[in-house]
Order: C-alpha cells, then sequence, then structure tokens
C-alpha cells in the first residue's frame, strides 16, 4: 500500500523558514516524480513543485520561485521542500504526492504551515 | 498559466440521480505527445484528494464504475451515473499538459 507522510509544519513568522519532510513507503519511490501541493483554508488546489526521479531536474510554479526548493533522498525514501522567505499567503496544508510528470496520483494527509505573526 | 473552469459551483443532488460537472480550460490540453492529461480528483470532507480518472476517461483502480470522465480539447465533463452518500464532496479537475499544473475552483457535491 502506497503510504505518503508529510511532517515539519507548524506556525512561523513572516520571513520565517521551514523545511516540510515527506516519508514513502509501499512503492519504488526512486522511479517516480514527487510533488508538493498546497491547499489554503477553505480554498483550492495549487500545485507548488515537482521534481524528475533523480533529482535532476525541478519545477516550481512563479509564486514560490526564489524562496522554496524542492529536494529528494532516494536512499532515504524522503521528499523535501525548503521554503524560505515565508508570506501569509504561503498559508496552507501542504500535500505530498507521488507523481508530477502528468498527473499526481496518491497524496499524503498534508501538513499545516501557518504563517503569521 | 492554464485556467481551468468549473462549473456548476455546487450541485445538490438527489440520492441515486445522475450528476454531471462541466470543466473547461483556457488553452488546448492536446500535449505534443498526443494524449490529453485532464485529471479529476475527489476530495471527502476532512480528507486528503483522492484521483478518481486520468488522461480524460481512465478509472483508478477501485474507482466505482458509476464515475466517468469525458472531453476533449478544452471542454471535459465528470459524470455520476447515480449518486451514492460516500460521494459527498468536494470534485477538482486539473490539467497536467502544461506546467505549473492547475486545478479547477472545485463542484461541491451534496444530497439535496
Amino acid at each position: 500500500e502506497v503510504q505518503l507522510v508529510e511532517s515539519g509544519g507548524g506556525v512561523v513568522e513572516p520571513g520565517g523558514s521551514l523545511r516540510l519532510s515527506c516519508a514513502a513507503s509501499g512503492f519504488t519511490f526512486s522511479v517516480f516524480w514527487m510533488s508538493w501541493v498546497r491547499q489554503a483554508p477553505g480554498k483550492g488546489l495549487e500545485g507548488v513543485a515537482r521534481i524528475t526521479e533523480d533529482g535532476g531536474a525541478k519545477y516550481y510554479v512563479d509564486s514560490v520561485k526564489g524562496r522554496f526548493t524542492i529536494s529528494r533522498d532516494n536512499a532515504k525514501n524522503s521528499l523535501y521542500l525548503q521554503m524560505n522567505s515565508l508570506r501569509a499567503e504561503d498559508t496552507a496544508v501542504y500535500y505530498c504526492a507521488r507523481g508530477g510528470y502528468r498527473s499526481p496520483d496518491n497524496w499524503g494527509q498534508g501538513t499545516l504551515v501557518s504563517v503569521s505573526s | 498559466d492554464v485556467v481551468m473552469t468549473q462549473s456548476p459551483l455546487s450541485l445538490p443532488v438527489t440520492l441515486g440521480q445522475p450528476a454531471s460537472i462541466s470543466c473547461r480550460s483556457s488553452q488546448s490540453l492536446v500535449h505534443s505527445d498526443g494524449n490529453i492529461y485532464l485529471n479529476w480528483f475527489q476530495q471527502r470532507p476532512g480528507q486528503s484528494p483522492r484521483r478518481l480518472i486520468y488522461q480524460v476517461s481512465h478509472r483508478d483502480s477501485g474507482v466505482p464504475d458509476r464515475f466517468s470522465g469525458s472531453g476533449s480539447g478544452t471542454d471535459f465533463a465528470l459524470k455520476i451515473s447515480r449518486v451514492e452518500a460516500e460521494d459527498v464532496g468536494v470534485y477538482y479537475c486539473m490539467q497536467g499538459t502544461h506546467w505549473p499544473h492547475t486545478f479547477g475552483g472545485g463542484t461541491k457535491v451534496e444530497i439535496k
């Protein structure tokens, strides 16, 4: 069974940083693209970043370029999202998702990031 | 970015009756490889999104056959042949043809 477990969310002040992690199990992590998708409270979904199987290519939505960095460690079956210079509008539940080349097919339960002073 | 427009915003349905959700994209979703990467997700209250349909009409494993997807070019639809109580939630279309991948605003399905 595919399992994706996010961690690292919390409350942070504007301008601060957080690092999200996603532990993957139940599938061969190293052969899948991976993604981060977020959902602001009471709002819809937004694709944030995606990364190729080997981490060689990374893609970001414009609103996070230069502030967020997606990475992965295939030896640890883990996906990460380093978030710097956080803004109030980054407040959301962040989902780790398997796939991202064309479509995320399995999602974690999400971790809440709240940016507030 | 490709804008995905869903309608209606809210869809009250009687149990056992059909339901249909429309999704329109601001540009063609036909990829250079000839495929159309249009997906449908269901998000039940308090849960993570679950993919139901990929590439317009392919049902994911375990998805009941009362769910079906159709469409081409820029116009797509998700149909539920007979709504059941467990179908309550918000449904999103998502295009994976162009980066950034973008989602529709969601359609809330509720029971009358």
